[in-house]
């Protein structure tokens, strides 16, 4: 079956510094999506991306499909950033989603 | 943006019990699924449903689960009877359409089997 792997696992950032957080997929999507989830574990979607390059305030996302990737850029960390972030993509059938094992963001002052 | 309700956030319940997990979806999508997380792993598919009827279902939908839209209102998951396992979290979500479209998560109901 389809794979997602997310790097890195984890990753500390000091308040202001960039990340970039990456996810590759086994098999070719027509579907895919960045969540946010809360230390409580409540989802947030981030971005529905499934080709070329999206942003929102301080987020970046960008998807090759023909490399099979996305990542997802967060510019000016906050502290309120911390938490994991999951990707997820569907290859076909109905929206069935396969999500990685997520990218624990941790800001400190 | 769009919401997913799921009632409720939190359930405790004795092993061996039934219950009833409620979503009600964006009011005008017509595919629904379920997820589950355990707690500190890998949020994985359950089933997706479409029409009144199960297009897709994973390994983990057990013959214990069953899900229904009755007469367009809440879309449920029913585990009957519980086993310790099943303790997770469990993600409802919805779509307008059931290729190439966002899905739209609930914030999910903790389920614990005791």
């Amino acid at each position: 079956g389809q794979q997602v792997q997310q790097s890195p696992t984890s990753l500390v950032l000091q308040e202001g510094e960039n990340a970039e957080l990456q996810c590759n997929f086994s098999t070719s999507l027509n579907s895919m999506q960045w969540f946010y989830q809360r230390p409580g574990g409540s989802l947030i979607s981030v971005f529905y991306n499934p080709s070329g390059t999206k942003q929102s305030g301080r987020l970046t996302s960008t998807t090759v499909i023909k490399e099979r990737r996305s990542s997802l850029h967060i510019s000016s960390s906050q502290i309120t950033d911390s938490g994991t972030y999951l990707c997820a993509m569907a290859d076909s059938g109905y929206n069935k989603l396969t999500f990685g094992k997520g990218t624990v963001l941790l800001v400190s002052p | 943006g769009p919401k997913v309700l799921q009632i409720p956030s939190h359930q405790i319940i004795d092993m061996g019990q039934m219950v009833t997990l409620n979503c009600d979806p964006v009011s005008n999508h017509l595919y629904f699924y379920w997820y589950k997380q355990i707690l500190g792993q890998q949020m994985e598919f359950l089933v997706n449903f479409y029409n009144g009827k199960v297009m897709e279902k994973s390994k983990l939908f057990k013959d214990q689960f069953s899900v229904e839209r009755p007469d367009g209102s809440y879309f449920t998951l029913k585990i009957q009877p519980t086993a310790l396992e099943d303790s997770a979290v469990y993600f409802c979500a919805s779509s307008l359409s059931g290729t190439n479209t966002e899905v739209f998560f609930g914030k999910g109901t903790r389920l614990t089997v005791v």
